[in-house]
Parts: structure tokens; C-alpha cells; sequence
């Protein structure tokens, strides 16, 4: 596709549930990132990915939070026993460096989580 | 570790008039890139401009500019001959060249006002 595709773009779960957010970046870029966006306030940095593996998790809040890239490009972000401190706009974003050469993100429109 | 601040949580200016919005970062790197999101309530984030530290001259994208002050680790963005599409919610950003990693500020909301 032409941009960052984010699916679903709102989701409703109940607290402990798991739910999977998926994110198809813009072709050929090999960098991908998660961010997680609580109401007025910045982007929270979770992960990046440089291809297949994750370059920095440092963002990731605890174990209930994983994220996958396994071909280099899908990546989906899988979050376990979800807490209802887990609602949140979580947004993916595309770049075709990243790292050291780290030009424009691409955003995709987020994902609105919102658990009960 | 890095950090961006974003002293302004709202801001409105008059159509067609400027306004300069602020942001300050701290980091021991000397290499590094600084940006400025637009996030609109569609919610997708929009690159505005972007600086990279090593160049001495703030860059400048038709309507919106820079002034990069290093030594100061400063970053504001004027917004000239504003328009009611400008009216948004502003980033601050910055990214390490040796991590990749883009650390946001907390944001500014700008409104326009007709």
C-alpha cells in the first residue's frame, strides 16, 4: 500500500484478554517501530525493528507485551492479560533506514485500544 | 538518557499571524537529528520538519521554520502566515544517531483562530 497500515483501528477487549495489533509498513522500508499514545500526551517509545529482529525493547512496559517481525515487514504487537491501564492509541510507524540513518517516520492512523 | 520537554500545552494564534512554539532536549550526543510532528485529530502523525544537528543553518519548509540553538539544546518551530489546517497537536522529536530510537516531547496543541 501506499502508507502505514494499521488494523484493527479500534478494538475492545475485556481486562485479561489478549488481543493482537497489526501493522503493514511501507514497502521496503526496513525499519519499524511501536509506539503507545495515551490521551494528550506524546508518543511512548515501545520497540523498533531494524528487519527481522528487534533493535531496542527497551519501551516495552513488561512481559505482557511482545512484538513480532517475522519476515521483515508485518509486524504485530501482542499484548497478554490485558490491564486496563493497557488503553491507548498505539501507533506504528515506517522508515526505510532507521538506526544511524534514521530519516522521516511514516505513521500509520494508530489503533485505538480501549480495555473494560 | 534522552529526554525532549515541551514547556507550551496550548497555544492558539490569530489566522495569518506567526506563532513559535518551543521544545527542549537534553543528551551528552553530539550527532543526532531533531523533528516536529503534526498530529491532526485524524491522528496520523505528519513529519513538519527536520533538522539534523550538524548543520549550522535551520532548515526551513515554506511556512515553518527552525531556530536550532545547540549549545542550548533548543528547538522551536515558527509557524509564519498561520492557517486554520495548522491547528493541531505539534511534536517535538529527537533521535540518536547511534539508536535509532525517536524520543518524543509531551506535545503542544495549537489552535488557529479565524
Amino acid at each position: 500500500g501506499a502508507g502505514v497500515s494499521q488494523t484493527p483501528s479500534n478494538k475492545v477487549t475485556e481486562k485479561g484478554k489478549y488481543v493482537e495489533l497489526r501493522c503493514d509498513p511501507i514497502s521496503g522500508h526496513t525499519a519499524l517501530y511501536w509506539y503507545r499514545q495515551s490521551l494528550g500526551q506524546g508518543p511512548e517509545f515501545l520497540i523498533y525493528f531494524q528487519g527481522t529482529g528487534a533493535a531496542d525493547d527497551s519501551g516495552l512496559p513488561n512481559d505482557r507485551f511482545f512484538a513480532v517481525r517475522p519476515e521483515g515487514s508485518v509486524s504485530t504487537l501482542k499484548i497478554q492479560r490485558t490491564e486496563r491501564g493497557d488503553s491507548a492509541v498505539y501507533l506504528c510507524a515506517s522508515s526505510l533506514l532507521g538506526g544511524a540513518n534514521t530519516g522521516e517516520l511514516f505513521f500509520g492512523e494508530g489503533s485505538r485500544l480501549t480495555v473494560l | 538518557a534522552q529526554t525532549v520537554t515541551q514547556s507550551q500545552p496550548e497555544m492558539s494564534v490569530q489566522e495569518a499571524e506567526t506563532v513559535t512554539l518551543s521544545c527542549t532536549y537534553d543528551t551528552s550526543e553530539n550527532n543526532y537529528y531533531l523533528f516536529w510532528y503534526k498530529q491532526p485529530p485524524s491522528r496520523q502523525m505528519i513529519l513538519v520538519i527536520r533538522q539534523e544537528a550538524y548543520k549550522q543553518q535551520n532548515a526551513t519548509e515554506n511556512r515553518f521554520s527552525v531556530n536550532f540553538q545547540k549549545a542550548a539544546k533548543s528547538f522551536s518551530l515558527k509557524i509564519s502566515d498561520s492557517q486554520l489546517g495548522d491547528t493541531a497537536m505539534y511534536f517535538c522529536a529527537f533521535v540518536s544517531s547511534n539508536t535509532g530510537k525517536l524520543i518524543f516531547g509531551q506535545g503542544t496543541t495549537l489552535q488557529v483562530k479565524p
